[in-house]
């Protein structure tokens, strides 16, 4: 089924150690953005890219890192976990036509990430 | 910096009352605002959207919400409550600029008692 594939689901990390949350979409969509969602919070914003070579920091970018070398894949780096990186983190897509980031976004399922 | 509230963090009601969820935010701008519901154990999704005209903007199951821009708000109703809308709900708004940031505000965990 098309729609945006997050990997791994569940991930348990130490600190300090590194990990990539991969996220993969199949409608050829253009815009592609990362949340964090932690409770009482929402979600906060992380990186987004508006198409292929092309990314921009959110509201909370600091010690995350993206890249977009292809329009399907967006991932997203942890270069040294930290315990406040605990949190559930949502992929989400959206065509690239008009504004971007204006159409409708799909959301992959998830990964709950636990730093300890 | 823009900024995205939702004033209510917890609403409980009985079925059949009606329900009114604020959204505010802080961008001068023209915006794109949009109603994100987050059902038990599924993934977001989009319950409505406002890019331009009518103000008041219909959406599914039955909710609707109304752009008021001298008020900066967007908020959510529904007359109606049911036990099958107990989620948690999201207000979403698009800076129109070249930033393209779509920023959430914290959310909205509503409860419907049967």
């Amino acid at each position: 089924n098309a729609g945006v594939t997050q990997t791994p689901k569940f991930q348990v990390l130490k600190t300090g150690q590194s990990m990539t949350l991969q996220c993969a979409q199949d409608m050829n969509h253009e815009y592609m953005s990362w949340y964090r969602q932690d409770p009482g919070m929402g979600l906060r914003l992380i990186h987004y890219s508006v198409g292929a070579g092309i990314t921009d920091q959110g509201e909370v970018p600091n010690g995350y890192n993206v890249s977009r070398s292809t329009t399907e894949d967006f991932p997203l780096r942890l270069l040294s976990a930290a315990p406040s990186q605990t949190s559930v983190y949502f992929c989400a897509s959206s065509p690239g036509t008009g504004i971007p980031g204006a159409n409708v976004l799909t959301f992959g399922a998830g990964s709950r990430l636990t730093v300890l | 910096a823009q900024s995205v509230s939702q004033h209510n963090h917890h609403v409980i009601l009985s079925e059949a009352a009606s329900l009114e969820l604020g959204c505010n935010y802080s961008y001068g701008g023209t915006v794109n605002l949009f109603w994100y519901v987050q059902y038990p154990g599924q993934h977001l999704q989009l319950l409505l959207k406002y890019f331009s005209g009518d103000p008041l903007v219909k959406g599914i199951k039955g909710f609707e919400a109304e752009f008021i821009k001298s008020k900066f708000s967007f908020n959510l109703r529904k007359p109606s409550v049911q036990w099958s809308d107990t989620a948690e709900y999201f207000c979403a708004v698009l800076r129109m600029d070249s930033s393209y940031k779509l920023i959430f505000g914290s959310g909205t965990r509503l409860l419907v008692r049967p």
